[in-house]
Protein backbone atom coordinates (compact mmCIF):
# COMPACT_ATOMS: atom_id res chain seq x y z
CA UNK A 1 0.00 0.00 0.00
CA UNK A 2 0.92 3.93 -0.06
CA UNK A 3 1.71 4.27 -4.22
CA UNK A 4 2.08 7.78 -5.04
CA UNK A 5 2.26 8.15 -8.76
CA UNK A 6 3.85 11.26 -10.37
CA UNK A 7 3.62 12.41 -13.73
CA UNK A 8 5.18 12.86 -16.37
CA UNK A 9 8.44 11.34 -15.60
CA UNK A 10 10.10 14.09 -17.52
CA UNK A 11 9.16 16.53 -20.00
CA UNK A 12 11.24 19.50 -22.04
CA UNK A 13 9.47 22.32 -23.09
CA UNK A 14 9.94 25.76 -24.55
CA UNK A 15 10.82 28.96 -22.62
CA UNK A 16 8.21 30.82 -21.71
CA UNK A 17 5.33 28.11 -22.23
CA UNK A 18 3.96 26.46 -18.64
CA UNK A 19 3.93 23.01 -17.23
CA UNK A 20 1.56 21.08 -15.00
CA UNK A 21 3.47 17.84 -12.98
CA UNK A 22 0.77 15.70 -11.86
CA UNK A 23 1.01 13.68 -8.05
CA UNK A 24 -1.28 11.05 -7.07
CA UNK A 25 -2.02 8.94 -4.17
CA UNK A 26 -3.18 5.32 -5.40
CA UNK A 27 -4.66 3.72 -2.56
CA UNK A 28 -4.92 5.97 -0.10
CA UNK A 29 -5.91 9.91 0.54
CA UNK A 30 -3.92 11.93 1.59
CA UNK A 31 -4.44 15.45 3.40
CA UNK A 32 -1.06 16.42 2.59
CA UNK A 33 1.23 16.60 0.03
CA UNK A 34 4.34 18.26 -0.31
CA UNK A 35 6.07 19.21 -3.44
CA UNK A 36 10.22 19.62 -3.77
CA UNK A 37 12.51 20.64 -5.87
CA UNK A 38 16.36 19.21 -6.38
CA UNK A 39 18.93 20.66 -8.41
CA UNK A 40 21.71 17.79 -9.30
CA UNK A 41 23.58 16.22 -6.52
CA UNK A 42 21.69 18.30 -4.03
CA UNK A 43 19.43 18.22 -1.27
CA UNK A 44 15.34 18.20 -1.65
CA UNK A 45 13.94 21.75 -0.87
CA UNK A 46 10.25 21.83 0.09
CA UNK A 47 8.81 24.25 -2.02
CA UNK A 48 4.99 24.21 -0.59
CA UNK A 49 2.74 22.65 1.36
CA UNK A 50 -0.72 21.28 -0.17
CA UNK A 51 -3.76 20.74 2.12
CA UNK A 52 -6.66 19.71 0.19
CA UNK A 53 -9.59 22.30 -0.35
CA UNK A 54 -7.39 25.31 0.78
CA UNK A 55 -4.35 27.48 -0.42
CA UNK A 56 -1.01 25.87 -0.70
CA UNK A 57 1.66 27.15 2.19
CA UNK A 58 4.73 28.11 0.18
CA UNK A 59 8.36 28.06 1.52
CA UNK A 60 10.44 31.26 1.65
CA UNK A 61 11.80 32.58 -1.55
CA UNK A 62 9.35 30.47 -3.27
CA UNK A 63 7.31 32.29 -6.30
CA UNK A 64 3.77 31.30 -5.95
CA UNK A 65 2.55 32.84 -9.46
CA UNK A 66 5.63 30.87 -11.06
CA UNK A 67 4.89 27.58 -8.82
CA UNK A 68 1.02 27.04 -9.10
CA UNK A 69 -0.12 24.16 -6.68
CA UNK A 70 -3.74 23.02 -6.56
CA UNK A 71 -4.78 19.91 -4.49
CA UNK A 72 -8.55 19.48 -5.16
CA UNK A 73 -8.90 16.51 -4.27
CA UNK A 74 -7.84 14.15 -1.69
CA UNK A 75 -5.52 11.97 -4.09
CA UNK A 76 -4.61 14.27 -6.57
CA UNK A 77 -2.49 17.36 -6.50
CA UNK A 78 -0.94 19.13 -9.67
CA UNK A 79 2.11 21.63 -9.83
CA UNK A 80 2.34 23.96 -12.83
CA UNK A 81 5.36 25.93 -13.44
CA UNK A 82 4.06 29.05 -15.35
CA UNK A 83 5.83 30.65 -18.01
CA UNK A 84 8.91 28.04 -17.61
CA UNK A 85 12.98 29.56 -17.85
CA UNK A 86 15.92 27.70 -18.46
CA UNK A 87 16.97 28.25 -14.70
CA UNK A 88 13.36 26.43 -13.82
CA UNK A 89 15.16 23.27 -14.86
CA UNK A 90 15.13 20.79 -12.19
CA UNK A 91 14.05 17.47 -10.94
CA UNK A 92 10.72 18.18 -9.11
CA UNK A 93 9.39 15.65 -6.29
CA UNK A 94 5.66 15.73 -4.30
CA UNK A 95 5.13 13.40 -1.25
CA UNK A 96 1.70 12.45 -0.14
CA UNK A 97 1.26 12.03 3.77
CA UNK A 98 -1.79 9.87 5.05
CA UNK A 99 -1.51 10.78 8.10
CA UNK A 100 0.29 13.04 10.29
CA UNK A 101 2.62 10.35 11.91
CA UNK A 102 5.09 10.75 8.90
CA UNK A 103 3.14 8.73 7.03
CA UNK A 104 5.23 10.62 3.59
CA UNK A 105 5.31 8.39 0.51
CA UNK A 106 7.09 9.79 -2.31
CA UNK A 107 6.96 10.12 -5.95
CA UNK A 108 9.20 8.97 -8.70
CA UNK A 109 10.07 12.52 -9.91
CA UNK A 110 9.33 14.42 -12.67
CA UNK A 111 12.68 15.89 -14.44
CA UNK A 112 11.58 19.35 -16.06
CA UNK A 113 14.17 20.76 -18.73
CA UNK A 114 13.27 23.85 -20.11
CA UNK A 115 14.90 24.61 -23.98
CA UNK B 1 15.59 26.34 12.99
CA UNK B 2 16.04 22.91 12.34
CA UNK B 3 18.82 21.85 9.75
CA UNK B 4 20.63 18.23 9.28
CA UNK B 5 24.37 17.65 8.21
CA UNK B 6 25.67 15.10 6.54
CA UNK B 7 29.72 15.36 6.50
CA UNK B 8 30.25 12.89 4.00
CA UNK B 9 29.20 14.18 0.59
CA UNK B 10 30.54 10.78 -1.02
CA UNK B 11 31.33 7.36 0.59
CA UNK B 12 33.10 4.41 -1.10
CA UNK B 13 33.16 1.12 0.37
CA UNK B 14 33.57 -2.38 -0.95
CA UNK B 15 31.21 -5.06 -1.05
CA UNK B 16 30.46 -7.27 2.07
CA UNK B 17 32.19 -4.13 4.30
CA UNK B 18 30.15 -2.46 7.27
CA UNK B 19 29.29 1.25 6.56
CA UNK B 20 27.96 4.06 8.54
CA UNK B 21 26.62 7.20 7.25
CA UNK B 22 26.99 10.29 9.49
CA UNK B 23 24.04 12.83 10.44
CA UNK B 24 23.93 15.32 12.87
CA UNK B 25 20.76 17.32 13.47
CA UNK B 26 20.04 20.85 15.31
CA UNK B 27 16.67 20.68 16.30
CA UNK B 28 15.29 22.46 20.08
CA UNK B 29 12.78 19.64 20.57
CA UNK B 30 12.58 15.82 20.16
CA UNK B 31 13.32 15.26 16.86
CA UNK B 32 11.82 13.11 14.48
CA UNK B 33 14.83 11.51 12.25
CA UNK B 34 14.93 9.36 8.82
CA UNK B 35 17.11 8.03 6.64
CA UNK B 36 15.60 7.97 2.80
CA UNK B 37 17.39 6.30 0.10
CA UNK B 38 17.30 7.78 -3.38
CA UNK B 39 18.23 5.96 -6.83
CA UNK B 40 19.17 7.71 -9.87
CA UNK B 41 16.16 9.70 -11.27
CA UNK B 42 13.95 8.23 -8.85
CA UNK B 43 11.99 9.53 -5.66
CA UNK B 44 13.21 8.34 -2.13
CA UNK B 45 11.93 5.41 -0.10
CA UNK B 46 12.08 5.32 3.77
CA UNK B 47 14.56 3.32 4.99
CA UNK B 48 13.87 3.99 8.77
CA UNK B 49 12.45 6.70 11.10
CA UNK B 50 13.14 7.28 14.95
CA UNK B 51 10.02 9.10 16.88
CA UNK B 52 10.72 8.06 20.65
CA UNK B 53 11.64 4.82 22.64
CA UNK B 54 14.41 2.59 21.57
CA UNK B 55 17.23 4.75 19.92
CA UNK B 56 18.54 1.55 17.85
CA UNK B 57 16.14 1.35 14.94
CA UNK B 58 15.96 -1.23 12.69
CA UNK B 59 14.87 -0.58 9.08
CA UNK B 60 14.61 -2.44 5.56
CA UNK B 61 17.39 -3.82 3.52
CA UNK B 62 19.07 -4.63 6.79
CA UNK B 63 20.37 -0.73 7.24
CA UNK B 64 19.87 0.32 11.26
CA UNK B 65 20.33 3.53 12.53
CA UNK B 66 21.24 4.33 16.37
CA UNK B 67 19.88 7.91 17.71
CA UNK B 68 22.18 9.77 20.38
CA UNK B 69 20.95 12.62 21.99
CA UNK B 70 24.32 13.98 23.83
CA UNK B 71 26.07 13.68 20.20
CA UNK B 72 22.93 15.24 18.48
CA UNK B 73 23.39 12.28 15.57
CA UNK B 74 21.84 9.42 13.91
CA UNK B 75 24.21 7.59 11.69
CA UNK B 76 23.09 4.72 9.84
CA UNK B 77 24.83 1.40 9.64
CA UNK B 78 24.88 -1.83 7.94
CA UNK B 79 26.67 -4.53 8.40
CA UNK B 80 27.32 -5.84 5.03
CA UNK B 81 26.94 -3.57 2.10
CA UNK B 82 25.69 -5.31 -1.27
CA UNK B 83 26.20 -3.20 -4.91
CA UNK B 84 22.94 -2.54 -4.77
CA UNK B 85 23.24 -0.57 -2.25
CA UNK B 86 24.83 2.44 -4.30
CA UNK B 87 22.47 5.08 -4.28
CA UNK B 88 21.98 8.59 -2.54
CA UNK B 89 21.38 8.30 0.89
CA UNK B 90 19.38 11.94 2.88
CA UNK B 91 19.05 12.24 6.55
CA UNK B 92 15.94 14.22 7.64
CA UNK B 93 14.32 16.01 10.48
CA UNK B 94 10.78 16.44 10.47
CA UNK B 95 9.36 19.17 12.49
CA UNK B 96 5.49 19.83 12.94
CA UNK B 97 3.84 23.22 12.29
CA UNK B 98 0.85 23.37 13.54
CA UNK B 99 -1.24 22.75 10.21
CA UNK B 100 1.81 20.15 8.65
CA UNK B 101 5.12 18.37 9.70
CA UNK B 102 7.68 18.72 7.31
CA UNK B 103 10.85 17.48 6.47
CA UNK B 104 14.19 19.09 6.51
CA UNK B 105 16.49 17.21 4.29
CA UNK B 106 20.36 16.96 4.66
CA UNK B 107 22.41 17.21 1.51
CA UNK B 108 22.96 13.51 1.07
CA UNK B 109 25.72 10.85 0.99
CA UNK B 110 26.23 9.33 -2.49
CA UNK B 111 27.58 6.20 -1.60
CA UNK B 112 29.83 3.74 -4.13
CA UNK B 113 30.45 0.45 -3.83
CA UNK B 114 32.99 -1.75 -5.37
CA UNK B 115 33.16 -5.21 -6.01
Amino acid sequence: GAVVSQHPSWVICKSGTSVKIECRSLDFQATTMFWYRQFPKQSLMLMATSNEGSKATYEQGVEKDKFLINHASLTLSTLTVTSAHPEDSSFYICSASRDSLYGYTFGSGTRLTVV
Amino acid sequence: AQSVTQPDIHITVSEGASLELRCNYSYGATPYLFWYVQSPGQGLQLLLKYFSGDTLVQGIKGFEAEFKRSQSSFNLRKPSVHWSDAAEYFCAVGVETGTASKLTFGTGTRLQVTL
